[in-house]
């Protein structure tokens, strides 16, 4: 079965950790993305990468990073300074990076601050 | 830069009642809008997407949507609602630049 997978479900950070999810598809799609979900707020974007090595940032990098080193794989990493990163974090494939393709979902992980 | 604004962060409906959630968007280019359906604890599903190919767009779970241009809208309905239809819909457009911009989200309640 083609999809996305994300993992860990649930995550939890101390304070000053790094932590890793992981985004992986196996849908053959060039392009990836991050979003964050908290209540109320619908969803932002975190970061997205066109292509396998090319990434950009979205409208709320501040205190993340990512890396496209593999088509299928897009992971992303909330560090330190990210002062709030309790929230749902979702990841996000499509075809390719165009204005009307359909952006597929993972299952998502739920990230909480110890 | 393009927006949404979903009227109503909640909306609740009697079982076998229409529905109706409100979505309108601002856009200085055509866009492309696109409705999503949320489950708790999951990720989103497309419920439907318009391309500008016709103005009634029909989706999975007999949702559908009509994009009207002079009122800068794109509300979803559902003729008649089931139980199973509880979840939080989004809806979402691009248009000048690939990103997808959502808007906040409604949650449905449906009432037995």
């Amino acid at each position: 079965d083609g999809g996305i997978t994300q993992s860990p479900k649930y995550l939890f950070r101390k304070e000053g950790q790094n932590v890793t999810l992981s985004c992986e598809q196996n849908l053959n799609h060039d392009a990836m993305y991050w979003y964050r979900q908290d209540p109320g707020q619908g969803l932002r974007l975190i970061y997205y990468s066109q292509i396998v090595n090319d990434f950009q940032k979205g409208d709320i990098a501040e205190g993340y990073s990512v890396s496209r080193e593999k088509k299928e794989s897009f992971p992303l990493t909330v560090t330190s300074a990210q002062k709030n990163p309790t929230a749902f974090y979702l990841c996000a494939s499509s075809i390719l990076a165009g204005v009307q393709e359909t952006q597929y979902f993972g299952p998502g992980t739920r990230l909480l601050v110890l | 830069a393009q927006s949404v604004t979903q009227l109503g962060s909640h909306v609740s409906v009697s079982e076998g009642a229409l529905v109706l959630l409100r979505c309108n968007y601002s856009s200085s280019v055509p866009p492309y809008l696109f409705w999503y359906v949320q489950y708790p604890n999951q990720g989103l599903q497309l419920l439907l997407k318009y391309t500008s190919a016709a103005t009634l767009v029909k989706g999975i779970n007999g949702f559908e949507a009509e994009f009207k241009k002079s009122e800068t809208s794109f509300h979803l309905t559902k003729p008649s609602a089931h139980m199973s239809d509880a979840a939080e819909y989004f809806c979402a457009v691009t248009g000048g630049s690939e990103k997808l911009v959502f808007g906040k989200g409604t949650k449905l309640t449906v009432n037995p």
